[in-house]
């Protein structure tokens, strides 16, 4: 059964510092893995998506990175912002899809002003 | 484009009482997934439709949970009866496919009482 674990669980920076959240899963057969952004009392912000083929991707100030032999991801924030608090969750389909995302816990980031 | 719609965003009920979620994917998503996300916790699916048939519910309690998806568009959720360990945000989710990019609606929050 895919496990995925996010490290640290929660992190907290001062604002204009470049951070790096962690993201393992136990089975690397995946299809593609997704970074998510939750706001307190809100659903979940699709932030990047990685194919298993790609290497990375990026969008504005994220960069996502996939290991799929290692099983590994990090999303990369530069220049971090107060906007930027929020928990972030790593999710990875595997199985076909028929398990849907497999997520986890999610890393609490807040930064401070 | 309009993105996943769900209601009601908020339900209080006490145990035993019966309970529903509604869910309108993204047009022309035909794969729609039940999530359900416990307190700090990453969410976790309960049911994937492709179209009007449900695909995956393995991870479903059917004894009190039921869901349909009637003309494969939106969809419902059901508890009944609800008990207290169901407290928890329903979230739904939708995608072009069962391997392709997710998008969450912004779930709905039930405390069972």
């Amino acid at each position: 059964k895919q496990e995925v674990t996010q490290i640290p669980a929660a992190l907290s920076v001062p604002e204009g510092e470049n951070l790096v959240l962690n993201c393992s899963f136990t089975d690397s057969a995946i299809y593609n893995l997704q970074w998510f952004r939750q706001d307190p009392g809100k659903g979940l912000t699709s932030l990047l998506l990685i194919q298993s083929s790609q290497r990375e991707q990026t969008s504005g100030r994220l960069n996502a990175s996939l290991d799929k032999s290692s099983g590994r991801s990090t999303l990369y924030i530069a220049a971090s912002q107060p906007g930027d608090s929020a928990t972030y969750l790593c999710a990875v389909i595997s199985g076909g899809g028929a398990d849907g995302l497999t997520f986890g816990k999610g890393t609490h980031l807040i930064i401070q002003p | 484009e309009a993105g996943v719609v769900q209601s009601p965003r908020y339900k209080i009920i006490e145990k035993k009482q019966p309970v529903a979620f509604w869910c309108n994917p993204i047009s022309g998503h035909n794969t729609l997934y039940w999530y359900r996300q416990n307190l700090g916790q990453g969410p976790e699916l309960l049911i994937r439709y492709e179209n009007e048939e449900a695909v995956d519910d393995s991870q479903l309690p059917k004894d009190r949970f039921s869901a349909e998806r009637l003309k494969g568009v939106d969809s419902t959720l059901k508890i009944q009866p609800a008990e207290l360990g169901d407290s928890a945000v329903y979230l739904c989710a939708s995608s072009p496919g069962p391997i392709r990019e997710q998008y969450f609606g912004p779930g709905t929050r039930l405390t069972v009482t």
